[in-house]
């Protein structure tokens, strides 16, 4: 199973734009990068996926890095609902997603 | 519609008995996954079933772990002989056919096992 590296923790301020890194330096050329990200006492839920190109929808901006070792989770304007754990997961030929620890993300009022 | 459902939502059993949790996928999904979290733990693959197609078995932490889809619905996680590192909440998710390019997993609340 290809490896995800994100910081344990991560603090931000509300309404200002917060920033996920993860690393992903043994992504094969055919690996997606999913974000899901779970709630307190919730299960998870999706929130992008990407291949190659940045990706944008109504929850989050995905920026890839050129050589794909590493990837970006972009909230552009946290909200105190945004509070969770997020997770960076590569999605191989199996089918299965390995989820890690993740980054627990607090917003700060 | 309605989503994933689970049950029971929690379970408390005694060392050494064997529970039953059951997943109901979303209809029309033919991927269903089981998940386990320890508690302050990431999700921890067990077992993926995708259609027909034998289930990948991988992540099963022992032999005392099973589980079993039938007819293409709904699906019951086994444990035997429970242990008390077994506790921790079993989750569920159900997606569309794997085209890895369009992949969204819809996960259940989750059974919270307790062995005392």
């Amino acid at each position: 199973d290809a490896k995800t590296t994100q910081p344990n923790s991560m603090e931000s301020n509300e309404e200002e734009p917060v920033h996920l890194p993860c690393n992903h330096s043994t992504i094969s050329g055919t690996d997606y990068i999913h974000w899901y990200r779970q709630l307190p006492s919730q299960g998870p839920e999706y929130v992008i996926h990407g291949l190659t190109s940045n990706v944008n929808n109504r929850m989050a901006s995905l920026a890839i890095a050129e050589d794909r070792k590493s990837s970006t989770l972009i909230l552009h304007r946290a909200t105190l609902r945004d509070a969770a754990v997020y997770y960076c997961i590569l999605l191989g030929a199996g089918n299965q997603f390995y989820f890690g620890t993740g980054t627990s993300l607090t917003v700060i009022p | 519609g309605a989503g994933v459902s689970q049950s029971p939502s929690n379970k408390v059993t005694e060392k050494g008995k064997d529970v039953e949790l059951r997943c109901d996928p979303i209809s029309g999904h033919t991927a269903l996954y089981w998940y386990r979290q320890s508690l302050g733990q990431g999700l921890e693959f067990l077992i993926y079933f995708q259609g027909n197609s034998a289930p990948d078995k991988s992540g099963l932490p022992s032999d005392r772990f099973s589980a079993e889809r039938t007819g293409g619905s709904v699906s019951t996680l086994t444990i035997q002989r429970t242990q008390q590192e077994d506790s921790a909440v079993y989750l569920c998710a159900s997606s569309q056919p794997p085209w890895r390019d369009s992949y969204e997993q819809y996960f259940g609340p989750g059974t919270r096992l307790t062995v005392t």
